[in-house]
């Protein structure tokens, strides 16, 4: 089975860049796009990125994602963290028609 | 601007079937729609798409329990999960796979509680 692996928590002051991984197991993490989900306490997650890289609409530029095809995994990157995007953090692909969520990282910003 | 309306009991006795509907304020057609449960303090976890032509996917770890379906005139689509336990205690949240997103979850109602208890 299709498995996303992501850190269970990260932290890091604010100013500063933290990346959170995905790691796919049990299949390729590049055959389908990779989607970021923010959940921020008691409130509904949102998309930051979708299609493994792009920012929807109202996204701000500090955060990227990427894929590493030879590590098999999804990355999430935010620089010049604030206070505000204290959140859990889901990775979330698709293999042979199922949705796959991977099981969160609590990010906190310090 | 496309809102979601999650709506159902939010208590139901163990062993019994689990009923919910999403109610679409917009377009409902040509649109991949999905139940999303987060179970307190957990992560999310998917239960099934439904296209609007009536095409499901399922969870395979819920299928046997799982029934999803679409009524367009109604702008409604509803999950039923049957013979439920404790464990499918948790926030149901319906939501849209975007087509300008790449099937990204874009659009989320604000969840449902519900609470399996006798």
């Amino acid at each position: 089975n299709f498995m996303l692996t992501q850190p269970h928590s990260v932290s890091e002051s604010p100013g500063k860049t933290v990346t959170i991984s995905c790691s796919g197991s049990g299949g390729n993490i590049g055959a389908n796009y990779v989607q970021w989900y923010q959940q921020r306490p008691g409130s509904v997650p949102t998309p930051v990125i979708f299609a493994d890289d792009l920012r929807p609409s109202g996204v701000p530029v500090r955060f990227s994602g990427s894929i590493d095809r030879s590590s098999n995994s999804a990355s999430l990157t935010i620089s010049g963290l604030e206070p505000e995007d204290e959140a859990d953090y889901y990775c979330q692909s698709y293999v042979n028609n199922t949705m796959v969520f991977g099981g969160g990282t609590r990010l906190t910003v310090l | 601007q496309v809102r979601l309306q999650e709506s159902g009991p939010g208590l139901v006795k163990p062993g019994d079937t689990l009923s919910l509907t999403c109610t679409v304020s917009g377009g409902i057609s040509f649109q991949y729609w999905t139940w999303i449960r987060q179970s307190p303090g957990k992560g999310l976890e998917w239960i099934g798409n439904i296209y609007h032509t009536g095409s499901t996917n399922y969870n395979p770890s819920l299928e046997s329990r799982v029934t999803m379906s679409i009524d367009k005139s109604k702008k409604q689509f509803s999950l039923n999960l049957t013979s439920v336990t404790a464990a499918d205690t948790a926030v149901y949240f319906c939501a849209r796979l975007g087509i300008k997103t790449s099937n990204a979850l874009d659009v989320w109602g604000q969840g449902t509680t519900v609470s399996v208890s006798s």
